[in-house]
């Protein structure tokens, strides 16, 4: 498609249970990637792929996130067992990659607001 | 890492006005973007802009990346350019990837 679609919009667990995220970057581009925004103004990468390899996750929670983009399947991004700090809007980008003009640019998608209770 | 600073945090404006919002990083960097994010959480791109002026329409942006800062200019403004504007750089990583470091914004309200 022509935008990031990220689904779903909004997502309520209680502490403790599983939260998966979905995102479909925009058709063609090679690199996604996903921010955590808290607190209104405060974005922290999460992790890259090229494609559907990781390519940089120095910014997961290892020991409760996990993510994946397998081929012809929306990216996902997991949270076992959700904590209260984990409450934030998860927001997926995706950029082209290739060579040309602006190829760096991130385009984002509308976000995903997880409340954990 | 490198350090990302916006300025002012928040900014009031009637409709017509002309503001200037800053973004300075302490680093050098690969790339710089501009996003309005409107009140309704949407991130939108305004200016990829690693260097030198780029105007679209009501909105201008400059990059002096010697001088590792950049600025968003916005004329005529309106009740509708009111959200957060965000400056984000683009740095490379360890593995060779790159990564948005993201400043935290300067809130912007435009008064009928």
């Amino acid at each position: 498609g022509e935008e990031v679609a990220q689904t779903p919009k909004h997502l309520v667990r209680g502490e403790g249970q599983k939260a998966k995220l979905y995102c479909a970057p925009i058709k063609g581009h090679s690199y996604v990637f996903w921010y955590q925004q808290v607190l209104k103004n405060e974005f922290k990468f999460l992790i890259s792929f090229q494609n559907e390899n990781v390519f940089d996750e120095t910014g997961m929670p290892k020991e409760r996130f996990s993510a994946k983009c397998l081929p012809n399947s929306p990216c996902s991004l997991e949270i076992q067992a959700t904590k209260l700090e984990d409450s934030a809007v998860y927001f997926c980008a995706s950029s082209p990659g290739s060579t040309g003009v602006d190829t760096d640019t991130q385009y984002f998608g509308p976000g995903t607001r997880l409340t954990v209770l | 890492g490198i350090q990302v600073e916006q300025s002012p945090p928040d900014l009031i404006l009637q409709e017509g006005a002309n503001s200037t919002l800053r973004c300075n990083f302490s680093d050098s960097v690969n790339n710089l973007q501009w996003f309005h994010q409107n009140p309704w959480g949407q991130l939108i791109n305004l200016f990829y802009i690693p260097s030198g002026t780029k105007q679209n329409g009501r909105l201008s942006a400059t990059t002096v990346a010697t001088e590792r800062y950049s600025l968003l200019y916005i004329s005529s403004s309106q009740t509708t350019d009111s959200g957060v504007y965000f400056c984000a750089v683009e740095v490379s990583t360890q593995g060779g990837s790159e990564k948005l470091v993201f400043g935290k914004g300067t809130k912007l309200t435009v008064n009928p």
